[in-house]
């Protein structure tokens, strides 16, 4: 089946400080989703991606479809605690049905 | 407009027992899909309805999970019997519909096999 591989697998930052974070996949997507999961609840959309090299933000965050549409990442500029959390990244392929997560990148901001 | 209801948030089950989980989607929405998240992983697809029909459950162990959405609004997931390994979160999400790039989540319900 589809894999996604999503790097780093954690990251520990000091507030303010940049971050980034990708996604690479075996096979191409025709979108691609960046999720956040805090502790105890699901995972809940921030960026959506619908064209190669299509480049989106929301508010702090910036994400891009790479252009061979096998990869993606996302930005977090001025990071605060409240950034800390598990990101997500998910793709649909050109069937269009499934919705693929990659590992999960585990953000912890220190104050 | 209310989310993805999930019911029960909690269950501890022994090995071999059976365990239901249930999910109401947000109102209007005629896709919904039931995930596994077990610990330090990624959400995994089990099975994905469009209204009342099954669009892909190639992931469901069928041997020992089902589900079904019988009038196309709520569902319910069951493992008969459980094992350790399918100790997990289950999350239900729901879209407008298949081709909807949005899937919106439930809080999950965390599955602990003993």
């Amino acid at each position: 089946g589809q894999q996604l591989n999503q790097s780093p697998q954690s990251m520990f930052i000091q507030e303010g400080e940049d971050v980034s974070m990708n996604c690479t996949s075996s096979s191409i997507f025709n979108t691609w989703l960046w999720y956040k999961q805090d502790p105890g609840e699901g995972p809940v959309l921030l960026i959506a991606l619908y064209k190669a090299g299509e480049l989106t933000s929301n508010g702090r965050l910036t994400a891009q479809f790479g252009i061979t549409r096998k990869d993606s990442f996302l930005n977090i500029s001025a990071s605060i605690p409240s950034d800390v959390g598990i990101y997500f990244c998910a793709g649909r392929d050109n069937a269009g049905n499934m919705l693929t997560f990659g590992g999960g990148t585990r953000l912890m901001v220190k104050p | 407009e209310a989310g993805v209801a999930q019911s029960p948030r909690y269950k501890i089950i022994e090995k071999r027992q059976s365990v239901a989980f249930w999910c109401n989607p947000i109102s209007g929405h005629a896709t919904l899909y039931w995930y596994q998240q077990i610990l330090g992983q990624g959400p995994k697809l089990l099975i994905q309805f469009q209204n009342n029909g099954v669009v892909d459950d190639s992931q469901l162990p069928k041997d020992r999970f089902s589900a079904e959405r019988l009038k196309g609004v709520d569902s319910t997931l069951k493992i008969q019997p459980a094992k350790l390994e399918d100790s997990a979160v289950y999350l239900c999400a729901s879209s407008p519909d298949t081709g909807s790039t949005e899937a919106f989540f439930g809080q999950g319900t965390r599955l602990t096999v003993v």
